[in-house]
């Protein structure tokens, strides 16, 4: 069964840190890029980041560039998202998600979706 | 950025009607969009990806349409199992990767 397992999350002090970690099962992990996407109580989805299969691609939302680290294991299958400088505004269900692809040979595009996600990890930041 | 906005952003809708849900994007995103599920307590699921695709096990009542700015996502004959918030992302020009604020579709 294809599965992410998200872990890590707890109650940190504003200005803390967290680190947060994703276990993949049931696919080839390192073939597949990853994301970080958090939801904060009662609102929408936000992405936080991006990372390629190899590592070598790393892109952050603006709102948590600087102070978050995404990285991955390919040999643990992991995913990881090193929080520091933790503020309110972070506090979420955090997510990591398959960034899945497909090439529709009749109009010669690839297309892009998250197609397995976590459960989620809960983050709160509060003193 | 790109902007993506849902509207409605609370849908009332008996079981067996049909459903519509909108989504804009403040520029073109071509047909780089998804559609996704969520009900309480659970992840997202993906329902559409490539403005009109099903993704693998998504029943055929739900279907999606659009590109560029306007997309829409259809359920032909709501179940009771369709109630929860639908959220449209883009992927044609990030990051970052934008989703709508959502739509939730309720019982009416």
């Amino acid at each position: 069964e294809v599965q992410l397992v998200e872990s890590g999350g707890g109650l940190v002090q504003p200005g803390g840190s967290l680190r947060l970690s994703c276990a993949a099962s049931g696919f080839t992990f390192s073939s597949y890029e990853m994301n970080w996407v958090r939801q904060a109580p009662g609102k929408g989805l936000e992405w936080v980041s991006y990372i390629s299969s190899s590592g070598s691609t790393i892109y952050y939302a603006d709102s948590v560039k600087g102070r978050f680290t995404i990285s991955r294991d390919n040999a643990k299958n992991s995913l990881y998202l090193q929080m520091n400088s933790l503020r309110a505004e972070d506090t979420a269900v955090y997510y990591c998600a398959r960034w899945g692809v497909i090439y529709s040979s009749s109009s010669g595009d690839y297309y892009y979706y998250m197609d397995v996600w976590g459960k989620g990890t809960t983050v709160t930041v509060s003193s | 950025e790109i902007v993506m906005t849902q509207s409605p952003a609370t849908l009332s809708v008996s079981p067996g009607e049909r459903a519509t849900l909108s989504c804009r994007a403040s520029q073109s995103v071509s047909s780089n969009l998804a559609w996704y599920q969520q009900k309480p307590g659970q992840a997202p699921r993906l329902l559409i990806y490539g403005a009109s695709t099903r993704a693998t096990g998504i029943p055929a009542r739900f279907s999606g349409s659009g590109s560029g700015t306007e997309f829409t996502l259809t359920i032909s004959s709501l179940q009771s199992e369709d109630f929860a918030v639908y959220y449209c992302q883009q992927y044609n020009n990030w990051p970052p990767l934008t989703f709508g604020q959502g739509t939730k579709v309720e019982i009416k």
